[in-house]
């Protein structure tokens, strides 16, 4: 199985902060990335797949980079709508998530 | 646009099952893949298994096969996700999404609570 790990698991930032979040995957996933927003009690909200490209609707303060087995999620300038859960996805083999990485203030 | 619909908040004992639906609104449901999510309480995402209706068979992740079935209703345009042999640790909210071919689920449903409890 795939494994992806996410770093950190908690961050703590303010509104403004440029903010990014590190997904390492157990092996090469190519361009198989996707990321997640999730807020308490919501189902998850899609922000990017294929590992840069935003999904209709996501501000473009959100970006993804990376390739391989190295990926990450910046948000240029943090917003109160922005605290969240976030998670990243892989599917390259079977589909499997990161553990999530907490934005809090 | 589409728009996913579930069934509502269940408790089970365990060694029980459990039956989930997910009822699709908006275009080509038959060609359309529907993935099934579920996220216990304080927990991350894991994944379940996924359909394509008009295909019929479901196509599960490994840790699941034998435990989860899904199938697909293409009359009432609704899918279905059973799950068997409960215990406590199947407690959680069980989502599905509209999984596309780039691998990314767009559309999800509201999530639907499995309690399983003695």
């Amino acid at each position: 199985d795939i494994q992806m790990t996410q770093s950190p698991s908690t961050l703590s930032a303010s509104a403004g902060d440029r903010v990014t979040i590190t997904c390492r995957a157990s092996q090469n996933i190519g361009s198989w990335l996707v990321w997640y927003q999730q807020k308490p009690g919501k189902a998850p909200n899609l922000l990017i797949y294929k590992v840069s490209t935003l999904q209709n609707g996501v501000p473009s303060r959100f970006s993804g980079s990376g390739s391989g087995t190295e990926f990450t999620l910046t948000i240029s300038s943090l917003q109160p709508d922005d605290f969240a859960t976030y998670y990243c996805q892989q599917y390259h083999t079977d589909w499997t998530f990161g553990q999530g990485t907490k934005v809090e203030i | 646009q589409v728009q996913l619909v579930q069934s509502g908040a269940e408790v089970r004992r365990p060694g029980s099952s459990v039956k989930v639906s997910c009822q699709f609104s908006g275009d080509n449901f038959s060609g359309t893949t529907i993935a099934w999510v579920r996220q216990a309480p304080g927990q991350g995402l894991q994944w379940l298994g996924r359909i394509i209706p008009i295909i019929g068979a479901g196509n599960y992740v490994q840790k699941f096969q034998g435990k989860v079935t899904i199938n697909a209703d293409e009359s009432t345009r609704t899918v279905y996700m059973d799950l068997r042999s409960l215990k406590s640790d199947d407690t959680a909210v069980y989502y599905c999404a509209t999984l596309r071919e780039s691998g990314y689920l767009d559309y999800w449903g509201q999530g639907t609570l499995v309690t399983v409890s003695s």
